[in-house]
């Protein structure tokens, strides 16, 4: 296991396109976050799931955005008629139940909209 | 609400000095407070992680502190190396969720 993999790992769109972003968690973990992180700035949470089911979600989380993790190994986020605001580094981690937290990092994918 | 700051937001000092890096949080109910390193066009890797009972961390030149009654940690790095440039970028855990409360970062450049 070489960590956690994200997919791609650089996408540009054009305003007004879907895209979707695949997380592979490092095996055994069974909890994955997803965070948004824009440039000079902190990552922020998006959701969380523990297994296949979203325990958490930020109001940050529009409409527009969905993710899944339906068999409790990969995730995906995909954002739907994307915007300009929506060009951030999208960030996932994994971690173990009862764990501390700390998580291991993805390297993200940056999403660029034009 | 948590809101998390690191001061200052950007740092250069020559090769081999030692430097503090600050991390101030304003809700002192931690689960833990956490150090991370993040390169230029990379993920973010975990340094240091201090548990909200405990005072400090170590790990090789650095070291961490936590104070939680006044809402602090400082990373302390040692003989800082160019290889340390990097952004460092405090987080804490709060105990009533599983969410990661970031601060914006320390951008650090060590100059050789």
């Amino acid at each position: 296991d070489t960590g956690v993999s994200q997919d791609p790992r650089h996408k540009i769109t054009k305003r007004g396109q879907n895209v979707t972003f695949r997380c592979d968690p490092i095996s055994e973990h069974n909890r994955l976050y997803w965070y948004r992180q824009t440039l000079g700035q902190g990552p922020e949470f998006l959701t969380y799931f523990q297994n296949e089911a979203q325990l958490e979600k930020s109001r940050l989380l529009s409409d527009r955005f969905s993710a899944e993790r339906p068999k409790g190994s990969f995730s995906t986020l995909e954002i739907q008629r994307t915007e300009q605001g929506d060009s951030a580094m999208y960030l996932c981690a994994s971690s173990l139940q009862g764990g501390t937290g700390l998580g291991i990092f993805g390297p993200g994918t940056r999403l660029t909209v034009l | 609400k948590q809101e998390v700051t690191q001061i200052p937001a950007a740092l250069s000092v020559p090769e081999g000095e030692n430097l503090v890096l600050n991390c101030s949080f304003t809700d002192s109910a931690i689960y833990n407070l956490q150090w991370f390193r993040q390169d230029p066009g990379k993920g973010l890797t975990s340094l240091l992680l201090i548990q909200s009972s405990q005072r400090e961390q170590t790990s090789g030149r650095l070291n961490a502190s936590l104070d939680k009654s006044s809402g602090r940690s400082t990373l302390y790095i040692a003989a800082s190396q160019p290889g340390d440039s990097a952004t460092y970028l405090c987080a804490v855990l709060m105990d009533s969720n599983y969410q990661l409360i970031w601060g914006a970062g320390t951008k650090l450049i060590i100059k050789p």
